[in-house]
């Protein structure tokens, strides 16, 4: 049984970076039947995907436009999980972040993280 | 990028009732690229369907979805007391991999 565990802070001041990890456990971030994601939810934006990793005899990265300039999200084979950080970030990123894997198989996210409220507030 | 519009924005329903969900894309979608998601309230996204019309580990068969090109249609049939919540399509053949902002199914 996959599953995804979130953590990092809620609250970031404005112009810093949000940083989020996500845990798997039941799979393995250098799978290559899956995409580790990034998914972010607001009244304002609905949901909206920002970007992923995979490995597929390397490492790729794919972004939205819409954070291209802002967003690194990283793998870490040592402990099994992946990486969120948002840049120069404003109140407009305030949001309800999930991370998802996505199953090659089904093209579609099959698992998600629980979830985390980030505020971006003074 | 590719816009996916659903409708309606709420459904008032029954329970035991039958319920037809829209998602239109604003370009084709490749049948084997979208899917269906369930919302409850605090809890994250579930998936329903994939490829169009196959239902998820665990999905009763109640739930299915249809489609092709630009129109989508998730159908659920007899509805139970834990299906009303919020339902969102998704495509996935095309980066950024949009969704719909979501249909309310609520009980009347």
């Amino acid at each position: 049984q996959v599953q995804l565990q979130q953590s990092g802070p809620g609250l970031v001041k404005p112009s810093q970076t949000l940083s989020l990890t996500c845990d798997i456990s039941g799979d393995s971030v250098s799978s290559n039947s899956a995409t580790w994601n990034w998914i972010r939810q607001s009244p304002s934006r609905g949901l909206e995907w920002l970007g992923r990793t995979s490995y597929r005899s390397k490492w790729f990265n794919d972004y939205a436009v819409s954070v291209k300039s802002r967003i690194t999200i990283n793998p870490d084979t040592s402990k099994n999980q992946f990486s969120l950080q948002l840049n120069s970030v404003t109140p407009e990123d305030t949001a309800l972040y999930f991370c998802a894997r996505g199953a090659r198989s089904l093209s579609a996210y099959d698992y998600w993280g629980q979830g985390t409220l980030v505020t971006v507030s003074s | 990028e590719i816009v996916l519009t659903q409708s309606p924005g709420t459904l008032s329903l029954s329970p035991g009732k039958g319920a037809t969900l829209s998602c239109r894309a604003s370009q084709s979608v490749s049948s084997n690229y979208l899917a269906w998601y369930q919302q409850k309230p605090g809890q994250a996204p579930r998936l329903l369907i994939y490829g169009t019309s196959s239902r998820a580990t665990g999905i009763p068969d109640r739930f299915s979805g249809s489609g092709s090109g630009t129109d989508f249609t998730l159908t659920i049939s007899r509805l139970e007391t834990e299906d009303f919540a919020v339902y969102y399509c998704q495509q996935y053949g095309s980066s950024p991999y949009t969704f719909g902002q979501g249909t309310k199914l609520e009980i009347k």
